[in-house]
């Protein structure tokens, strides 16, 4: 099944918060985040392997809760390039962790204007 | 690097008639995948590679979707007839290892008339 995101829009001034949610029914073994801009390719932002794993570089970071089957993204004093549509996509867990197999989420927009 | 390299960027076709997509990963990539994004569905994975050799193709959606990956260089996928209900964006990427990141292509925007 495909992972559900929330909210699947926001729009935000510069300079404020952020949280995308991802939550599966079934068990999540990886999560991967990507943003894409309108008209381009998704492009990677990080991914997590074990659960509570948490991962940031600049002012975005992730967390990853595996009992709750559930990974967050926060985005931290927003910038106008951080709009785009973000994806989670989760792997299936099995040898060599399979996260090549990813399954993408139904996508979060975000809008951040000045 | 030039990243992962997809042609043609845009495609117009008739129903009925053949398409194939072309992609070439990046270089010492040993995954390579096929998504398909229409706003309906989302982005969807229809079959994926390893070293080459298909490993997993349950997400092509009919026997009309086929794709191959002669060399670790090289990598096509054919519909054949084309459908209208097949319009959509189809990337190509690819990535170094069952872990690894996870490197998209611009895309093929291909519209069945």
């Amino acid at each position: 099944q495909q992972p559900v995101q929330s909210p699947q829009a926001v729009i935000l001034r510069e300079g404020e918060d952020a949280v995308i949610n991802c939550s599966s029914s079934k068990a999540l073994y990886s999560v991967h985040w990507y943003r894409q801009k309108h008209g381009e390719a998704p492009v990677f932002l990080m991914i997590l392997l074990k659960g509570g794993e948490q991962k940031g570089h600049d002012k975005i970071s992730a967390s990853f809760n595996e009992k709750k089957q559930q990974s967050s993204l926060y985005l931290t004093a927003s910038q106008l390039s951080y709009s785009g549509t973000y994806f989670c996509g989760t792997g299936p867990g099995g040898s060599n962790f399979g996260n090549e197999k990813l399954t993408f989420g139904t996508g979060t927009r975000l809008t951040i204007i000045p | 690097d030039a990243g992962v390299i997809q042609s043609p960027r845009h495609e117009v076709t008739e129903m009925g008639q053949e398409v194939t997509l072309r992609c070439k990963p990046i270089s010492g990539h040993d995954y390579l995948f096929w998504y398909r994004q229409t706003m309906m569905r989302g982005l969807e994975l229809l079959i994926y590679f390893n070293n080459n050799v298909p490993i997993d193709d349950s997400g092509m959606p009919e026997d009309r979707f086929s794709a191959k990956m002669p060399n670790a260089s090289f990598s096509t996928l054919k519909i054949q007839p084309s459908e209208p209900r097949d319009s959509a964006v189809y990337f190509c990427a690819s990535s170094y290892g069952p872990t690894g990141e996870q490197y998209f292509g611009p895309g093929t925007r291909l519209t069945v008339t």
